[in-house]
């Protein structure tokens, strides 16, 4: 079945430092690949997306480039802010079949000042 | 602002007495979906619609049913909550069921089950 693993958390940063949220899939095919963000206390909202291998999906200065020969999608950003404190959640959907989204764990980021 | 809008945000309910949640959207979207999310884990889908066509996900238990009276409105109906039950449901829409629409959520109803 398709699955999504992310690197545990919470990641503590120092305001502006270099921030890489790893993301692994298992999936047939090509799926479409998504990070979303939820801020404490609202629901979740699309951070970024790609549908295809080698697409760069990127908002907000965060990037994440669709590896295939990796089967990885993680999340960069190279300079955060206190305002980037969240819940960041890798998911895909399959290329065909049931287009369900499947999410990871999710990865608790707080940045401090 | 087109949107996804729950109510109520939070919601407490006895042991055993019936509670609704209410998912409403102004996206003039094809499919809704509810999703539970319990503390500090993924969402987890508990059934989505296509317009009228209700699909239900495997491992949802009985005791929660929906209802989509038009284009616009979904309801979560808890027919029992237990205490497992107390959880952020998330409702969603996207255009259509092609794997790359998006899919937007609204702020969540946070259920505290007593």
């Amino acid at each position: 079945g398709n699955s999504v693993t992310q690197m545990e958390g919470p990641v503590t940063l120092s305001e502006e430092a270099f921030l890489t949220i790893n993301c692994t899939y298992t999936a047939t095919g090509y799926p479409s690949l998504f990070w979303y963000v939820q801020y404490p206390g609202e629901g979740l909202q699309l951070l970024l997306k790609a549908t295809k291998a080698d697409d760069k999906g990127s908002n907000k200065g965060f990037e994440a480039t669709y590896r295939k020969e990796t089967t990885s999608f993680h999340l960069e950003k190279g300079s955060v802010q206190v305002s980037d404190s969240a819940v960041y959640f890798c998911a895909l959907t399959p290329p065909t079949g049931r287009r369900a989204l499947t999410f990871g764990s999710g990865t608790r980021l707080q940045v401090q000042p | 602002d087109a949107m996804v809008i729950q109510n109520p945000r939070y919601q407490v309910t006895q042991f055993g007495k019936p509670v609704t949640l209410s998912c409403s959207q102004t996206l003039n979207h094809n499919v809704m979906y509810w999703y539970q999310q319990k503390s500090s884990q993924a969402p987890k889908l508990l059934f989505h619609y296509y317009d009228k066509d209700f699909n239900n996900e495997a491992d949802t238990p009985d005791n929660f049913q929906s209802r989509r009276p038009n284009t616009s409105f979904c309801f979560l109906d808890i027919r029992s909550p237990g205490l497992g039950d107390a959880a952020m449901y998330l409702c969603a829409t996207s255009r259509d069921l092609a794997g790359t629409d998006e899919q937007f959520f609204g702020p969540g109803t946070r259920l505290t089950v007593l």
